[in-house]
């Protein structure tokens, strides 16, 4: 079975461009979430999404945004790109909300903002 | 505020010994601990995760210790290998909500 893919795997921007990421999960898989890492604030929850609607959302500014289609894909954009947004954006899906069901992870996007 | 902290940053190990890494929460509404390694390039994936009904939990070389009234829990890694170094992260989270994750120690297991 295919695990998460992310794309792109890297990407260069400017201050106050935006960025669009994709994520599509397990086959199977109708959850997903979102995560920002960066070697100073470590893996922080940016939002989660299940059969389309956002259920989690962590403290992060409105220019972080996503959505989820129908057949579970993911996207998130980042509006008005700032510095401190150069980061490494990882996806995880897991076959429903719950929590205790397992998290899997994509190899991330990495995004450097110029 | 971090809700998850994790010590020590970085750890260096012989081979065939012991790995031992900390962590403290706070929320007593977590009920979820699940401790994730991560090597370079990759994504996290899950090792061992543990619920606060059990006070242990063992696979293979890795045992996850619990100690509910310390609010605290850890990761040994038995018999370290160098294939087991990596970046390790704790993580605490309420039922149905997302992850809180502890920000990582980097383990190197020297042959």
């Amino acid at each position: 079975k295919a695990g998460v893919t992310q794309t792109p795997r890297y990407l260069i921007k400017t201050r106050g461009q935006q960025v669009t990421l994709s994520c599509s999960p397990i086959s199977g898989h109708r959850s997903v979430s979102w995560y920002q890492q960066t070697p100073g604030q470590g893996l922080q929850f940016l939002f989660e999404y299940f059969s389309e609607t956002q259920r989690n959302k962590g403290n992060f500014p409105g220019r972080f945004s996503g959505r989820q289609f129908s057949n579970s894909r993911s996207e998130m954009n980042v509006s008005t790109l700032e510095l401190g947004d150069s980061a490494l954006y990882l996806c995880a899906s897991r076959v429903r909300g719950e929590t205790y069901n397992e998290q899997f992870f994509g190899p991330g996007t990495r995004l450097t903002v110029l | 505020q971090q809700q998850v902290k994790q010590s020590p940053q970085s750890l260096i190990v012989q081979k065939g010994g012991i790995s031992i890494i900390n962590c403290a929460y706070e929320n007593t509404a977590f009920d979820y601990f699940p401790w994730y390694q991560q090597f370079p390039g990759k994504g996290p994936a899950l090792l061992i995760a543990i619920r606060p009904d059990v006070s242990e939990k063992k696979e293979g070389r890795f045992t996850i210790s619990f100690n509910k009234s310390a609010k605290q829990f850890s990761l040994h890694i038995m018999d370290s290998q160098p294939g087991d170094s990596a970046t390790y992260f704790c993580a605490a989270a309420i039922s149905g909500y997302a992850l809180n994750f502890g920000k990582g120690t980097s383990l190197l297991v020297t042959p």
